[in-house]
């Protein structure tokens, strides 16, 4: 099974729904983070957690908000979702160096 | 100026060839560098992680580190069509876990994706 689990895998939504992506792990770490990535602009990160009470926002995350659940689950939530948050999604976690990256969520907003 | 700079090609080359990729950053506390692939579709994966200044060598991989001019690179030889992807950089202050608070995360460039022709 993968270390990091990532669904929905794809979603089309219509502008204005809330929408959810979740993300759960395997790897026991603490650290988890959701990025998006958009073609010329790399992985941007949108919000970041150290432990379930520890979340931080990142560069873009302006119209997402995040919960943590548990130590492996870490959802990213669009409240009232709008085209231009149409991208590619990924959660990851990181332990003493590597980052582990989930596969992906790729989103169209209409 | 971005704290990591990388850039994003595309880069195309025929099979066999040595393939050399490049970041530069301005943050002179970054102590851990990395690069990752990134096939199509997929999630990014650890290609090669080193520490501090200095060469490491895996298989036709090569990274290197060179902290006084603020400049990684990462060579491929003998490269192959299996090869083709976009690569990023990645470098962090501290480590993950549970130190260093926020410069423990990394801090990406955008990629190169590279194209290797049969």
């Amino acid at each position: 099974d993968a270390d990091v689990t990532q669904t929905p895998r794809n979603r089309i939504t219509k502008t204005g729904k809330r929408i959810m992506l979740e993300c759960s792990q395997t790897k026991g770490h603490d650290r988890m983070y959701w990025y998006r990535q958009d073609p010329g602009l790399g992985l941007r990160l949108i919000y970041y957690s150290f432990d379930v009470k520890d979340i931080n926002k990142g560069e873009i995350s302006d119209g997402y908000s995040v919960s943590r659940q548990a130590q492996a689950k870490f959802s990213l939530s669009l409240e009232s979702a709008i085209p231009n948050q149409t991208a590619l999604y990924f959660c990851a976690t990181r332990g003493s160096n590597e980052q582990f990256f989930g596969p992906g969520t790729r989103l169209t907003v209409l | 100026q971005k704290e990591v700079e990388q850039d994003p090609g595309p880069l195309s080359v025929p099979e066999g060839a040595i393939v050399s990729l490049n970041c530069t950053y301005s943050n002179s506390a970054f102590q851990y560098f990395m690069w990752y692939r990134q096939y199509s579709r997929k999630g990014p994966e650890l290609l090669m992680y080193t520490y501090s200044s200095g060469n490491k060598e895996d298989g036709r991989f090569t990274a290197q580190v060179d902290k006084s001019s603020k400049y990684i690179s990462l060579f491929i030889r003998d490269s192959q069509p299996s090869d083709s992807a976009t690569y990023l950089c990645a470098m962090s202050v501290y480590k993950g876990m549970n130190y260093g608070g926020s410069q423990g995360n990394l801090i990406f460039g955008k990629g190169t994706k590279l194209s290797v022709k049969p």
